[in-house]
């Protein structure tokens, strides 16, 4: 079974920053792309960042909206995944959930086939 | 940035019956080069993370019931869920993945009649 565990979240001053991991189980982490996505209180999800596996160089895309603030990152060896958050805003509270993407025939795609529980994460002084 | 637009925005139903979700993109889904449309749906219940419904616009999640069919090209997408039951209350999601940044539609959320 294909399980994804955030940690990382909290209270956290406007400006500060934060580092999110998800530990995963139950398949075979290296090979996979991986993402992380969020969500507001009340809102639609919103795709933020995802990594591609080592044969294709663990290169990254990022939504404009938050490239620059965030970086993705994983380590294979220990099978987690990361998201370093900085200058963290009030528009950034939501559940950031780590995800697992679609291998289809002979790649992969942006579609989420597993979701971690998610972990909050509220900005506020 | 693709927009995609959901309607309704909420939907009252009573058990048993067929429901349907519209998805429309503010641009093509569908790639011309295998000829499918890059168009998934999502199930969120209350207190839960989403869940993976269909993928490529039409092809079913393994474990998703057969009640749940999607359909659409293009940038009209529907997702048909028949004889609707107590525990398919949720809010559901398009997302299109076929250009970043990959986004979603606004939600529709049904409830119980």
């Amino acid at each position: 079974e294909v399980k994804l565990l955030e940690s990382g979240g909290g209270l956290v001053q406007p400006g500060g920053s934060l580092r999110l991991s998800c530990a995963a189980s139950g398949f075979t982490f290296a090979d996979f792309y991986m993402s992380w996505i969020r969500q507001s209180p009340g809102k639609a999800p919103e795709w933020l960042t995802f990594i591609r596996n080592k044969a294709n160089s663990y290169t990254t895309e990022y939504n404009p909206s938050v490239k620059g603030r965030f970086t993705i990152s994983r380590d294979d060896t220990q099978n987690v995944l990361y998201l370093q958050i900085t200058t963290l805003r009030a528009e950034d509270t939501a559940i950031y959930y780590c995800a697992k993407l679609l291998y289809d025939a002979t790649y992969y795609y942006g579609v989420v086939d597993a979701w971690g529980q998610g972990a909050s994460v509220t900005v506020s002084s | 940035d693709i927009v995609m637009t959901q309607s309704p925005s909420s939907l009252a139903v009573a058990a048993g019956e067929t429901v349907t979700i519209n998805c429309k993109s503010s641009q093509s889904l569908l790639y011309s080069g295998n000829q499918k449309n890059y168009l998934a749906w999502y199930q969120q219940k209350p207190g839960q993370s989403p869940k993976l419904l269909i993928y490529w616009a039409s092809t079913r999640q393994s474990g998703v019931p057969d009640r749940f069919i999607g359909s659409g090209s293009g940038t009209d997408f529907t997702l048909t869920i028949s004889s609707v039951q107590a525990e398919d209350l949720a809010i559901y999601y398009c997302q299109q993945y076929y250009d970043i940044p990959w986004t979603f539609g606004g939600g529709t959320k049904l409830e119980l009649k």
